[in-house]
């Protein structure tokens, strides 16, 4: 298993500012996986971040955007950047674990609220 | 692409009835799935999980077996209580380790 840890749990935003989203996990793991989920809607993958490479991201999401930093092993950093209120979303930060058919743990989330 | 879809909710029971969520699934190779938990005001938790053809995966008196010829996952449980109001979500993931998650499904239990 996997305990992780995000920051800011909640936070309301304004139009055009950007916020950081922190994920540090307590074991080195070489993937980390960033997730949306919006207002009553499924889990939708942002990006794949994996340690000493750029960040691979899903269509429809961009760095410009979502720009994500993975310094090393046991953290990653989310932006969202120029938040307009489509952006309220949770963001969710996910590790894989048990090999190839193992599961995914996941964050408690980071809810934000963009007025 | 991978996908999943899922029986619309909510779904609404009284405490003791029996809950079958519909699931089915379309994916290239031979994928793993799961089922993940969302409580109020929670992060997503797995409940349960089935690596391969005809296999059952259970947790807390849920069920739900990996039917290959049918693509589909249908979760189970003989007697709901109020306590797993809950939305749950089907997923899959293939061997690029990213999971493909359905819309998921709300579940309301009244005592």
């Amino acid at each position: 298993s996997a305990v992780i840890s995000q920051k800011p749990s909640r936070d309301i935003c304004q139009r055009g500012t950007s916020l950081t989203i922190q994920c540090q996990v307590d074991s080195q793991v070489t993937m980390m996986f960033w997730y949306r989920q919006q207002p009553g809607q499924s889990l939708t993958l942002i990006a794949t971040a994996n340690q000493g490479s750029e960040a691979t991201y899903e269509s429809g999401f961009v760095i410009d955007k979502f720009p994500i930093s993975r310094p090393n092993l046991t953290f990653s950093t989310l932006t969202v950047s120029n938040m307009s209120p489509e952006d309220s979303s949770i963001y969710l930060c996910s590790v894989p674990t048990g090999g190839v058919n193992g599961e995914l743990f996941f964050g408690e989330g980071s809810r934000l609220t963009v007025l | 692409g991978d996908s999943v879809t899922q029986m619309e909710g909510p779904v609404t029971l009284s405490e003791e009835a029996f809950l079958t969520i519909n699931c089915t699934y379309t994916a290239t190779g031979y994928p793993s799935l799961f089922w993940y938990v969302q409580y109020p005001g929670e992060g997503l938790q797995l409940l349960l999980k089935a690596t391969k053809a005809d296999d059952k995966g259970s947790n807390k008196g849920f069920e739900a077996t990996y039917r290959k010829e049918t693509t589909s996952f249908h979760l189970e449980k003989g007697s709901v209580q109020v306590s797993d109001s809950a939305v749950y979500f089907c997923a899959l993931k293939t061997g690029f380790q990213k999971l493909v998650f359905g819309t998921g499904t709300r579940l309301l239990v009244s005592p």
